[in-house]
């Protein structure tokens, strides 16, 4: 079956420091692959996606690249903000099952000034 | 549009009780999903509908029921409720199943305690 391991948590970083936060997956087929941010206290909004091999999925500085060869979709930011602190979760689908998404277990960042 | 929208926010209840999470959604999406959230589990699927009349168990279904009569609705209902079932409640949607990639949609939960 299909499973997303992440990276545990909570991951406590400065202002401006770059930010890794590592996904793998197991999946049957051609995967979607999302990341969803939860700020505190509300839903999951997608962050980003790809939906083929070598595809780089991009929002609000947030970049990640979809590596069928290692099976990882690693969430990067170059320079992270007080407001980026929140829960990170990476999700997949696949053979076309958009009602349902396997999530990893979800890493929690804080952001300090 | 309102998007996903749950009610309620927040609910408590004593065990054996029942009670029915309300979700809906104004995009004409045909998928709907409930999911739980659980510390350290991520978010786990209890049920999902691909239209209206056409519902199936995910993951996790013991303990709750749906029916989905119109394409906008989706209540989940707890039948006698227990204190393994205190979590938070996600209903997501999204549309065709046959384009790739498509997104859900999340609501912005249920907070459930069952005493």
């Amino acid at each position: 079956g299909n499973s997303v391991t992440q990276m545990e948590g909570p991951v406590t970083l400065s202002e401006e420091a770059f930010l890794t936060i590592n996904c793998t997956y197991t999946a049957t087929g051609y995967p979607s692959l999302f990341w969803y941010v939860q700020y505190p206290g509300e839903g999951l909004q997608l962050l980003l996606k790809a939906t083929k091999a070598d595809d780089k999925g991009s929002n609000k500085g947030f970049e990640a690249t979809y590596r069928k060869e290692t099976t990882s979709f690693h969430l990067e930011k170059g320079s992270v903000q007080v407001s980026d602190s929140a829960v990170y979760f990476c999700a997949l689908n696949s053979g076309g099952s958009n009602y349902k998404l396997t999530f990893g277990k979800g890493t929690l960042l804080t952001v300090n000034p | 549009n309102a998007g996903v929208t749950q009610t309620p926010k927040f609910q408590v209840l004593k065990t054996g009780q029942s009670m029915t999470l309300q979700c809906a959604q104004d995009m004409n999406h045909e998928y709907m999903s409930w999911y739980r959230q659980d510390p350290g589990m991520g978010l786990r699927l209890i049920h999902y509908s691909v239209g209206a009349g056409i519902t199936d168990q995910g993951e996790v279904p013991n303990g709750y029921n749906v029916s989905r009569s119109t394409t906008e609705d989706f209540p989940l209902r707890l039948l006698s409720a227990a204190p393994s079932q205190t979590s938070v409640y996600f209903c997501a949607s999204s549309g065709s199943g046959r384009a790739v990639g498509n997104e859900q949609f999340f609501g912005p939960g249920t907070r459930l305690t069952v005493l």
